[in-house]
């Protein structure tokens, strides 16, 4: 099986302009997450989704950031405009409520610099 | 709110020395527990984790860690490390009934020949 996919992997960007990270879950699974890692917070939970759908986004930092699920099998985040506090590595988890382990599993990551 | 707390940033043993990893929580039930690992360059994979019955679990690559309510804790351990092992790991508690996680700082463990 494949794992969560997630593209780009690494992204630089000048300051002002768009960023789009994506996301591809575990087939079946149901549950979306994005977490933001940096070296002064650790990994914080920007947004999940259930079954496509946003369930919290309390962590999304402002309104530069939203995030979409058109369906079961891709997510995006986006940044616009970005800004160089906005670096950091974006990763995407994906679980499975049926399961009900309660374990994410985890893409590589996407690292976005933004200069 | 639930928290995590990892009081060791940073902790570096001898390749065959004996490891522990502290992790403390707060949630007012009884929570679900995790220890995830990240190599460089990697997302998180899972170690272990604690959900209910026997307070001490067994996970991957040799780990294991015991939850003690009392303290509120859930250190990992592992007996003999390798130089493989050289990693950050993060403790992470969830909510009974709900997918969230929130997770600890991370330690950062390095490994001495």
């Amino acid at each position: 099986d494949a794992g969560v996919i997630q593209s780009p992997r690494h992204e630089v960007t000048e300051m002002g302009q768009e960023v789009t990270l994506r996301c591809k879950p575990i087939s079946g699974h149901d549950y979306l997450f994005w977490y933001r890692q940096t070296m002064m917070r650790g990994l914080e939970l920007l947004i999940y989704f259930n079954n496509n759908v946003p369930i919290d986004d309390s962590g999304m930092p402002e309104d530069r950031f939203s995030a979409k699920m058109p369906n079961a099998s891709f997510s995006t985040l986006k940044i616009q405009p970005s800004e160089p506090r906005d670096s950091a590595v974006y990763f995407c988890a994906s679980s499975s409520w049926t399961a009900n382990t309660g374990e994410l599993f985890f893409g590589e990551g996407s690292r976005l610099t933004v200069l | 709110a639930q928290s995590v707390t990892q009081p060791d940033i940073h902790i570096t043993v001898s390749e065959g020395a004996s490891l522990e990893l502290r992790c403390n929580y707060s949630y007012g039930a009884t929570p679900y527990l995790f220890w995830y690992v990240q190599s460089p360059g990697q997302g998180l994979q899972l170690l272990l984790k604690y959900f209910s019955g026997d307070t001490l679990v067994q996970g991957i690559k040799g780990f294991e860690a015991e939850f003690k309510r009392s303290q509120s804790s859930f250190n990992l351990r592992k007996p003999s490390v390798h130089w493989s092992d050289a990693a950050e790991y993060f403790c992470a508690v969830g909510d009974q009934g709900a997918q969230k996680l929130v997770f600890g700082q991370g330690t950062r463990l390095t490994i001495n020949p």
